[in-house]
């Protein structure tokens, strides 16, 4: 099993919808989660870190779920400047990995 | 503030030819990191480092070096390219520590013949 999983996808939904993706984790001692958005041919870009008690950023809400090891990220009233590939990182400091990125959830909003 | 710059951006070489890939940040951060992205890979961590004149072995570390001399510099070095070493290069910086914000340069693209 990996480290990290996410569902390659691709995601296509229309403008408008709302998107839901989820990322699991197979270490129970990790200790920080983030989001990432990677453009295409682009470097990544951190979109927002995952708190314990949950983060919301205008449209997009990150939740952690210890008990079943696993992050997600929901995505409302999606927009066409969405498309993109969301990638998951899980950081355990006692790890031999420390930082483990996951391969990414390609998204893509249709008009 | 240029963030994280890569040279070079795009390069080709012949299996057993050496380069050396060089990563620049003007943030002040401590932490630097060399990372490659192969498709349905995901990115894996090569080497990092967490200060001026340390390194240490990420993921998968076989067949790269890299030096730290100066604190804003993180350079990547192939010292015998094989195929299996086409991939995009990223090198990214921190602050000060693995839970922190990781600033990406714009990449380096590798195709080894």
């Amino acid at each position: 099993r990996k480290e990290v999983e996410q569902d390659p996808g691709p995601f296509n939904v229309p403008e408008g919808a709302t998107v839901a993706f989820n990322c699991t984790y197979s270490n129970s001692a990790s200790q920080s989660f983030f989001w990432y958005r990677q453009d295409c041919r682009k470097e990544p870009k951190l979109l927002m870190s995952v708190y314990s008690s949950g983060n919301e950023d205008g449209r997009f809400t990150a939740q952690l779920n210890r008990a079943s090891q696993y992050i997600s990220l929901l995505i409302r009233d999606s927009k066409l400047s969405d498309s993109a590939t969301y990638l998951c990182v899980v950081i355990d400091l006692q790890g031999a990995q420390k930082l483990v990125f996951g391969q990414g959830t390609r998204l893509t909003i249709n008009p | 503030n240029a963030g994280v710059t890569q040279t070079p951006k795009f390069r080709v070489l012949k299996t057993g030819q050496s380069m050396t890939l060089l990563c620049a940040q003007d943030m002040n951060h401590e932490y630097m990191y060399w990372y490659r992205q192969d498709p349905g890979m995901g990115l894996r961590l090569i080497h990092y480092s967490v200060g001026e004149g340390t390194t240490a072995k990420g993921e998968v570390p076989d067949g790269y070096n890299v030096s730290r001399l100066k604190k804003q510099n993180f350079l990547l070095g192939l010292e015998s390219a094989a195929p299996s070493q086409t991939s995009v290069y990223f090198c990214a910086s921190s602050l000060a520590g693995w839970g922190e914000t990781q600033y990406f340069g714009p990449g380096t693209r590798l195709l080894v013949l």
